[in-house]
């Protein structure tokens, strides 16, 4: 199936710190990118939609400043937390939706392939 | 069984049975459903989708049924072995949008 990395897959970082956490899509090009919030043993929640070569699109709620996302090319995204704070820590999943009709890796246009996540803990 | 707070719904199932995990889905308007598995400490994986001009769809071990009429969607899996243990979470989007999750549900298979 469609491959997506993230790096890195967990950090500890000191509060007030800011923290870069990269998404890429290996074997296919991604026009969108997702970036979602897990709290343990909850459903994830979609932070902010990322389009290649424009603005990011957040959700109500979440500070744009704060969560400063760039998807700089078609199989990169990435989600800097700055001044990241205790209430910061997470799971961070990133998602990719691929350009085009489906190329048989089982789902649709309208899929979206999951990153393995990144666990930020801030002391 | 409910999910109170932070607990997950559970099925608990044998090595061997048929599993069948539901999901009620709150848009009518939604036209594009996934299913996903998340295995501990790893982002979900896809298992299967269907789009509402369909009722069934058929995979390897899997099936996706969609009610419409009950705004009801669920994921059967055949002969469950314990790789099979992960939260399942099914997900709903209409038109290009973007995803919602549901609250996902955890199957536990012992062997």
């Amino acid at each position: 199936g469609a491959v997506v990395s993230q790096h890195p897959s967990w950090v500890i970082c000191k509060s007030g710190t800011s923290v870069k956490i990269e998404c890429r899509s290996l074997d296919f090009q991604a026009t969108t990118m997702f970036w979602y919030r897990q709290f343990p043993k909850q459903s994830l929640m979609l932070m902010a939609t990322s389009n290649e070569g424009s603005k990011a699109t957040y959700e109500q709620g979440v500070e744009k400043d704060k969560f400063l996302i760039n998807h700089a090319s078609l199989t990169l995204s990435t989600l800097t937390v700055t001044s990241a704070h205790p209430e910061d820590s997470s799971f961070y999943i990133c998602s990719a939706r691929e350009i085009g009709v489906g190329s048989g890796r089982g789902g649709s246009t309208d899929t979206q392939y999951f990153g393995p996540g990144t666990r930020l803990t801030v002391l | 069984g409910e999910s109170v707070g932070l607990h997950l719904p559970t099925l608990s199932v044998q090595e061997g049975d048929n599993s069948i995990i539901n999901c009620a889905y709150s848009n009518s308007a939604s036209d594009y459903f996934i299913w996903y598995k998340q295995e501990s400490g790893k982002g979900p994986q896809f298992i299967i989708d269907i789009r509402s001009n369909m009722d069934k769809r058929q995979g390897q071990r899997v099936t996706v049924l969609l009610n419409k009429t009950v705004k009801h969607l669920s994921l059967q899996i055949a002969a469950t072995q314990p790789g099979d243990s992960a939260v399942y979470f099914c997900a709903e989007s209409r038109g290009y949008s973007t995803l919602t999750f549901g609250k996902g549900t955890m199957l536990l298979v012992s062997p």
